[in-house]
């Protein structure tokens, strides 16, 4: 079966700019999950969503950052304006809902910010 | 609330020599604990996991995990280190209905 997929790999942008990542994860898997690692800490969840209703956001800075998820499916994660500490890697990862501890990753998205 | 703790930053091992990357958890309930490998520009790929039965658990590419209950530990083994098993090394706990809980990962080198 296909793997979770996410576009861009690499993205670099100047502070203040937008940007925006796009993850299709696995066929049948009803949880998408946002996660941001930053180099040398490991990931942190941004947002969990269980098909197109978000289950935590508790984690997403709000002010800049949203994501939807409107079909149940596809998963758009927005920064606006993206500033220097957003310079990280934007995994996205997918599980069934009966086995949610089982999530499988996509190839993640790296953002520099300069 | 679970954190994660993995000690070491980086753990370097000659190959064919063995190897232990240390984990140590604090998860209320019953823990579900997981590892996973990290090579360069790769997303994160799932080694082991542990949920209930055997302490001892295998996984993928010859590693193993030990789960100590009394210890809150769940280090990474493998008997004999492979110049490929060089990557980041990230444990991770699991609360039910939320997201994994990772720790900060340790570097892996392994030297020919």
């Amino acid at each position: 079966e296909a793997g979770v997929a996410q576009s861009p790999r690499y993205k670099i942008i100047e502070k203040r700019q937008s940007v925006a990542f796009w993850c299709n994860p696995i066929s049948g898997h009803a949880t998408l999950y946002w996660y941001q690692q930053i180099l040398g800490q490991g990931p942190k969840l941004l947002i969990q969503f269980q098909n197109n209703g978000v289950v935590d956001d508790s984690q997403l800075p709000k002010d800049r950052f949203s994501a939807e998820r409107l079909k149940g499916v596809d998963s758009t994660l927005k920064i606006q304006p993206a500033k220097l500490e957003d310079s990280a890697v934007y995994l996205c990862a997918s599980s069934l809902v009966r086995r949610a501890y089982e999530q499988y990753f996509g190839p993640g998205t790296r953002l520099t910010v300069t | 609330a679970q954190s994660v703790a993995q000690p070491e930053d980086q753990v370097n091992v000659a190959e064919g020599n063995p190897l232990t990357v240390k984990c140590t958890y604090s998860v209320s309930g019953n823990p579900y604990l997981f590892w996973y490998v990290q090579y360069p520009n790769r997303g994160l790929q799932f080694l082991l996991k542990y949920i209930t039965g055997d302490n001892l658990v295998k996984g993928s590419y010859g590693f193993e995990a030990e789960f100590n209950k009394s210890q809150t530990s769940f280090h990474l083994k493998k008997p004999s280190a492979l110049v490929s098993d060089s990557a980041l090394y990230f444990c991770a706990a699991w609360n039910s209905g939320y997201a994994l809980n990772f720790g900060k990962g340790t570097s892996l080198l392994v030297t020919p």
